[in-house]
């Protein structure tokens, strides 16, 4: 069973720009959730999707967005980027019954200029 | 807001000693609780569930309501155990969905 896929691995972008990152589940897995990881805040929970609808939200501004498709696949968007956005975006997929085990991607690292 | 602590950034013990890596958590109520792991270069992954006792690699964690803690223990650390550790609690009742909150982690070096 394939694993759960973000890409791109890298990104680099500038202040003011938008950048998307994709997130394909491990097939069957409806759920799909988003952290942020620093190293001052650690893993920050960004939103989960499931069956297309956002089913729970952290607490980021409204810059930060996502969808998730028929297919379960995910995106998120970060507009106007700033430097603080600067992180590891991990995605996390599970069947989402419940409290369920995540099964986290290898992340994608993106760096703001 | 819920808040688990890690209050070691760092551990060293020697291979063969035994190991216990601290956790508390500030949910009032019966909490989901996870311990997660990511070795060096690989995926964060499931370590340990409290609720299913579901366990690898022979660690173990005993929650304590009194105390909230969920202490990671293992009788006799091995150098592959060597990595981060990650704390996690999720709201009872099977309801968040994907929304875990993380301890800040703690690095574990197993010594030779």
């Amino acid at each position: 069973k394939a694993g759960v896929t973000q890409t791109p691995r890298y990104l680099i972008k500038t202040r003011g720009q938008q950048v998307t990152l994709s997130c394909s589940p491990i097939s069957g897995h409806r759920s799909v959730s988003w952290y942020q990881q620093t190293p001052g805040q650690g893993l920050q929970f960004l939103f989960e999707y499931f069956s297309e609808t956002q089913r729970n939200k952290g607490n980021f501004p409204g810059r930060f967005s996502g969808r998730q498709f028929s297919n379960s696949r995910s995106e998120m968007n970060v507009s106007t980027l700033e430097l603080g956005d600067s992180a590891l975006y991990l995605c996390a997929s599970s069947q989402g019954t419940g409290s369920e085990k995540l099964f986290f991607g290898s992340g994608t690292q993106l760096s703001v200029l | 807001a819920q808040r688990v602590t890690q209050p070691e950034k760092l551990l060293s013990v020697f291979k063969g000693a035994p190991v216990e890596l601290k956790c508390n958590y500030s949910y009032s109520g019966s909490p989901e609780l996870f311990w997660y792991v990511q070795y060096s270069r690989q995926r964060l992954q499931l370590l340990l569930r409290h609720i299913s006792r579901e366990s690898i690699k022979g660690f173990t964690a005993d929650l304590n309501k009194g105390e909230t803690s969920f202490h990671l223990k293992k009788p006799f650390a091995q150098e592959e155990d060597s990595a981060m550790y990650y704390c996690a609690q999720a709201n009872a009742g099977g309801t968040s969905y994907g929304k875990l909150t993380f301890g800040q982690g703690t690095i574990l070096t197993v010594h030779p």
